[in-house]
């Protein structure tokens, strides 16, 4: 089983909002992701955690709150967005601490589609 | 920051006809995946590729990692219309394992679609 479920499908919010945005993976994998995707474009990586700690963060307003319960789950709370950060917002999984050499191989979810207004 | 070079951007395919696409670096990777993207849905891996010269296989589709380890390309044989959407490659720079799971570098996509 290589599936990464997120929650909702579609999310349409005022700029005054707060949402979250949910993944979940029974993968056994250790390390989880958020990514940011507009239009045309690739993703781009926003959050990286590992064991349940966040271990990257690329420089994301703070208006954007990660959270990782536990080894399964990971959120992203929403507030006071802003119209421009509408976009696709995928969620990935991977094994951690591969041998050298070794690479790793992440496993995208369908994604959450937001649009702020 | 690292960039991948993808090409082509796009094409337009005809049923039955094979397709190829690559991706150049001026790093050095340590592993290189394909993905396919349908609109509005999250990319599907296709194939990881982790040795030099390693050339895999899924279906009908079948990709390389270059000797040189800085490029690799991905070839779809007899194109069916389900093979239509963008097609991402994605490598992991070398010694970036570790802590730094996060760095993994994408090209700017090959969108395929079909020719009128």
């Amino acid at each position: 089983d290589t599936e990464v479920t997120q929650t909702p499908k579609h999310l349409v919010m005022g700029m005054t909002n707060k949402k979250s945005l949910k993944c979940e993976q029974h993968m056994g994998h250790r390390a989880m992701y958020w990514y940011k995707q507009k239009a045309k474009k690739p993703p781009e990586l926003m959050f990286v955690y590992s064991y349940e700690k966040l271990s990257i963060n690329e420089s994301v307003p703070s208006r954007f709150s990660p959270e990782c319960p536990n080894s399964s789950l990971l959120n992203l709370h929403l507030h006071a967005l802003q119209p421009e950060d509408s976009a696709l917002y995928l969620c990935a999984s991977s094994q951690v601490l591969l041998p050298p050499g070794q690479g790793y191989e992440q496993y995208f979810g369908p994604g959450t589609r937001l649009t702020v207004t | 920051g690292q960039q991948l070079n993808q090409s082509p951007q796009s094409m337009f395919i005809q049923e039955g006809e094979d397709v190829s696409m690559n991706c150049t670096s001026s790093s050095i990777f340590n592993t290189w995946l394909w993905y396919k993207q349908d609109p509005g849905e999250g990319p599907v891996l296709l194939i990881a590729l982790y040795k030099a010269g390693e050339l895999t296989s899924n279906g009908r589709l079948t990709a390389q990692f270059g000797i040189t380890r800085k490029d690799s390309f991905l070839n779809i044989s007899a194109s069916i219309p389900s093979d239509v959407g963008i097609y991402f490659c994605a490598g992991q720079l070398r010694g970036s394992y570790g802590g730094s799971q996060g760095n993994l570098i994408f090209g700017k996509g090959t969108k395929l679609s079909v020719k009128p």
